[in-house]
């Protein structure tokens, strides 16, 4: 049972534009959303985090909305830029000693110069 | 100075062998974590350790045992290894488990043959 899932594996973007990444889950105890970035060869990196109290979280050119009752996020890149090319991932948790992550299966974006 | 470092990077064995995968950080986190990326690249978590505590173990076979020295380190060793263990392994720290936001390892790509 895939909990959180992320629907587009693939997305090509041009530099400068806007990349828009999307995620939806279905159980509703999730109260915190993470996207990580993940280039080939090396471990996630975290990128921008939102609570479920929020629906915007804004840091630098990336933003997450949250939109609780669609049980969807996306990040927003503007604009994109080639080094951005890399494989994303949303990750949804439920807040407590436990710190686990239930990740999506990933979508990669591909910037064009 | 890498913040979770994991060694080895690449590890081949044969079937029936046992093997260790050491990871360390030096984030000063409580919480560490192992997960699996498996060959449908999704990334699920194995084991979460609390202040050297075992917190959660995700239904993974009995062959697969982690250990935690001290804080700062969580080590996998898996025990006679099958061929559908090949997947890579991140080794991820957050300050508590309270705060979801993980960083990860570099991964340790385990092929079994």
């Amino acid at each position: 049972d895939q909990q959180v899932k992320q629907n587009s594996p693939s997305l090509s973007v041009q530099e400068g534009r806007i990349s828009i990444l999307n995620c939806d889950y279905t159980n509703s105890m999730f109260d915190y959303f993470l996207w990580y970035k993940k280039y080939p060869a090396e471990g996630p990196t975290f990128l921008i985090s939102i609570s479920s109290i929020k629906d915007k979280n804004e840091d630098g050119r990336f933003t997450v909305f949250l939109n609780k009752s669609a049980k969807h996020l996306s990040l927003h890149i503007v604009p994109s830029q080639p080094g951005d090319s890399a494989v994303y991932f949303c990750a949804a948790s439920v807040i407590s000693n436990t710190g686990k992550l239930i990740f999506g299966q990933g979508t990669t974006l591909q910037v064009k110069p | 100075d890498t913040a979770v470092s994991q060694t080895p990077k690449y590890l081949v064995t044969q079937m029936g062998n046992d093997k260790s995968i050491k990871c360390e950080q030096n984030l000063g986190h409580d919480t560490m974590y192992w997960y699996k990326q498996d060959s449908k690249k999704f990334l699920k978590i194995m084991f979460s350790y609390n202040n050297k505590e075992l917190i959660i173990n995700e239904t993974v076979p009995n062959r697969f045992s982690p250990k935690s020295p001290d804080k700062a380190h969580l080590n996998l060793h898996i025990n006679s290894l099958e061929l559908g263990d090949s997947a890579v392994y991140f080794c991820a720290s957050s300050q508590d488990g309270l705060i979801p936001e993980a960083f990860f390892g570099q991964g340790t790509r385990l092929t079994v043959v």
